[in-house]
């Protein structure tokens, strides 16, 4: 159990297009997921997180104007690229935790690569 | 942002030697250790966690050690094989991840 998928898992796009991405868990409820940002051959940065129903909450540096993100239901949270910039390609990662336990299910991650 | 500081960057071990990845942290709130083990272009795989109360956890060949005093936790891996190459990531959190910068892996044949 505890599966995570993400959708497109990869998207190319132009620039000053919108991109929606798309987390689920699949065989369990997510109080609370997590959107990371990954970088070629860097680690991964928390970028917001998020809990069902109430408005997310971003990192420090992390437009919330740019990176929109929602989370309508218990197993699917979106990440919306607005405007999207080819400074923002990147590898974007979810993850979700069920109740308040501590592990973290990472999704497979998707890339986005701006024009 | 870089709560957690991991070394080395890159590690070249022989097959069957062992694997050691050092982190430490600050934030003494940090209440989950995790090691994450990431194929590229894949998601981050959770290997063995730990949490503060407990010195020492073993799952298989991997093994946590954690020092809460000195706030630093380590990852072995005994009889490292070439499929253990990967890139692995220690973190913290207490919320959201507070990831390490990776080690890379290479276990040589």
């Amino acid at each position: 159990g505890a599966v995570v998928s993400q959708h497109p898992s990869r998207v190319i796009c132009k620039s000053g297009t919108s991109v929606k991405i798309e987390c689920r868990s699949l065989d369990f409820q997510a109080t609370t997921m997590f959107w990371y940002r990954q970088f070629p051959k860097k680690s991964l940065m928390l970028m917001a997180t998020s809990n069902e129903g109430s408005k997310a909450t971003y990192e420090q540096g992390v437009e919330k104007d740019k990176f929109l993100i929602n989370h309508a239901s218990l197993t699917l949270s979106t990440l919306t690229v607005t405007s999207a910039h080819p400074e923002d390609s990147s590898f974007y990662i979810c993850s979700a935790r069920r109740d308040r336990a501590n592990e973290q299910f990472f999704g497979p991650g998707t890339r986005l690569t701006v024009l | 942002q870089q709560q957690v500081k991991q070394s080395p960057q890159s590690l070249i071990v022989q097959k069957g030697g062992i694997s050691i990845i050092n982190c430490a942290y600050e934030n003494t709130a940090f209440d989950y250790f995790p090691w994450y083990q990431q194929f590229p272009g894949k998601g981050p795989a959770l290997l063995i966690a730990i949490r503060p109360d407990v010195s020492e956890k073993k799952e298989g060949r991997f093994t946590i050690s954690f020092n809460k005093s000195a706030k630093q936790f380590s990852l072995h891996i005994m009889d490292s094989q070439p499929g253990d190459s990967a890139t692995y990531f220690c973190a913290a959190s207490k919320g959201g991840m507070r990831f390490g910068a990776g080690t890379r892996l290479t276990v040589k044949p």
